[in-house]
């Protein structure tokens, strides 16, 4: 089953503690994306990888990193969370063969609350 | 003035109605236009994905962009109890670009 995978779907942690959050697809997709949603704000980019080892800045990149050393991973590092970072994390992830990463699929989501 | 705007709802609507959500948008340059659907504590599930301006059907869904307004809109037919969730409008120019969205709009079918 095509699918994008997300670990753990719930998490709660103190400030400051290191965290990862796994994303995996199994599509082959050359395009994968980390977005956060918040109440009243909606979905916001927050890094994304148009392949392995090629990532960049979204709209709200601040206390987060990524890194894509295999095409079907992209990790979610925060370094040092704070409460500013609990939110609802989604991995996405598409293929750019039609010019662009616009059919984009997305994981469950990642419950993060920061204590 | 934000880039996507989107009424947040909720639109409350009985079985069977047509249902019309919409989307306005004021970057120009985006050519590439999708509709999510999410349910409760559920990822964002791709239902339509059209380019540039004109019309696209899928099923009961019918999606329309309408560039000269800059105005998108989403249509149900012959809505059902099972269509109740938030839908977010999602756009981009293309390329490397991120894809903007709106903050999504509540739908609720009353049986």
């Amino acid at each position: 089953e095509a699918q994008v995978t997300q670990n753990p779907r719930y998490l709660i942690t103190v400030t400051g503690k290191k965290l990862t959050v796994t994303c995996s697809q199994n599509m082959n997709h050359e395009y994968m994306s980390w977005y956060r949603q918040d109440p009243g704000l909606g979905l916001r980019q927050i890094y994304y990888s148009m392949n392995v080892e090629v990532t960049d800045k979204g709209d709200v990149p601040e206390g987060y990193k990524v890194s894509r050393k295999e095409k079907r991973n992209f990790p979610l590092i925060l370094e040092s969370p704070s409460p500013n970072q609990t939110s609802l994390y989604f991995c996405a992830s598409s293929s750019t063969g039609t010019g662009g990463p616009y059919e984009q699929y997305f994981g469950p989501g990642t419950r993060l609350t920061v204590t | 003035q934000k880039e996507v705007e989107q009424d947040p709802g909720p639109l409350s609507v009985p079985e069977g109605a047509i249902v019309s959500l919409n989307c306005t948008y004021s970057n120009s340059a985006f050519q590439y236009f999708m509709w999510y659907r999410q349910y409760s504590r559920k990822g964002p599930e791709l239902l339509m994905y059209t380019y540039s301006s004109g019309n696209k059907e899928d099923g009961r869904f019918t999606a329309q962009v309408d560039k000269s307004s800059k105005y998108i809109s989403l249509f149900i037919r012959d809505s059902q109890p099972s269509d109740s969730a938030t839908y977010l409008c999602a756009m981009t120019g293309g390329g490397a670009d991120g894809l903007t969205f709106g903050k999504g709009t509540h739908l609720i079918i009353q049986p």
